[in-house]
């Protein structure tokens, strides 16, 4: 496709439940990175990867949450016994290269409910 | 205190109107300065982004950084309804792979 798509668009759980989440970056983009955007607030930094290795996981909240992207495309967001405060909009974005910066492309993000 | 500070609004003009918006960060190593455009329950669109001091335009949308006084400014001229969204600004410092650190984003609507 021609942008970042993310799947599923809206998922609800249960407090407890286990959930992953899916973002397809542009094709080719070496940099992918995540962010979890609360009601009413902007975007915060969750994680970073440079292909297949993650170079950045100091925005993770707990080590509930879990990334990966195994073949330095897709990557997968898993949080694990979802509580509460982990309701918000899960966003993934890519960049071309590692380089300087880049402008981050978004995708429309993973809208997560917990209840 | 947060790296970087934006007022949340929620800001309302007439259409035609120039709007104005801000942001002050306290983060010295910030050195790219974006604006995005939210719509509600889309992604964030980058509008501009910019790496020095001074002012850079496109189109209808002027983005001026103040390095000295860490302040950036969006300014929209002839603001139309389809404007009507949510503005965050966002900061990176120069480091490859570098995250961003927004602001919570100012909500505008034009009103026809």
């Amino acid at each position: 496709g021609a942008g970042v798509s993310q799947s599923p668009r809206y998922k609800v759980a249960k407090r407890g439940q286990d959930v992953a989440l899916r973002c397809d970056p542009i094709s080719g983009h070496v940099s992918l990175f995540w962010y979890q955007q609360a009601l009413g607030q902007g975007p915060e930094f969750l994680t970073y990867f440079q292909n297949e290795a993650q170079l950045d996981k100091s925005g993770l909240p707990s080590d509930r949450f879990f990334a990966e992207r195994p073949e330095g495309s897709v990557s997968t967001l898993k949080i694990q016994r979802t509580q509460q405060e982990d309701s918000a909009v899960y966003l993934c974005a890519s960049t071309p290269t590692a380089g300087r910066y880049q402008p981050q492309h978004f995708g429309d993000g993973t809208r997560l409910s917990i209840l | 205190q947060k790296e970087v500070e934006q007022d949340p609004g929620p800001l309302s003009v007439p259409e035609g109107a120039i709007v104005s918006l801000n942001c002050t960060y306290s983060n010295s190593a910030f050195q790219y300065f974006m604006w995005y455009r939210q719509y509600s329950r889309k992604g964030p669109e980058l509008l501009m982004y910019t790496y020095s001091s001074g002012n850079k335009e496109d189109g209808r949308f002027t983005a001026q950084v103040d390095k000295s006084s860490k302040y950036i400014s969006l300014f929209i001229r002839d603001s139309q309804p389809s404007d009507s969204a949510t503005y965050l600004c966002a900061m990176s410092e120069e480091t490859s792979g570098s995250r961003l650190t927004f602001g919570e984003g100012t909500q505008l609507t034009v009103n026809p």
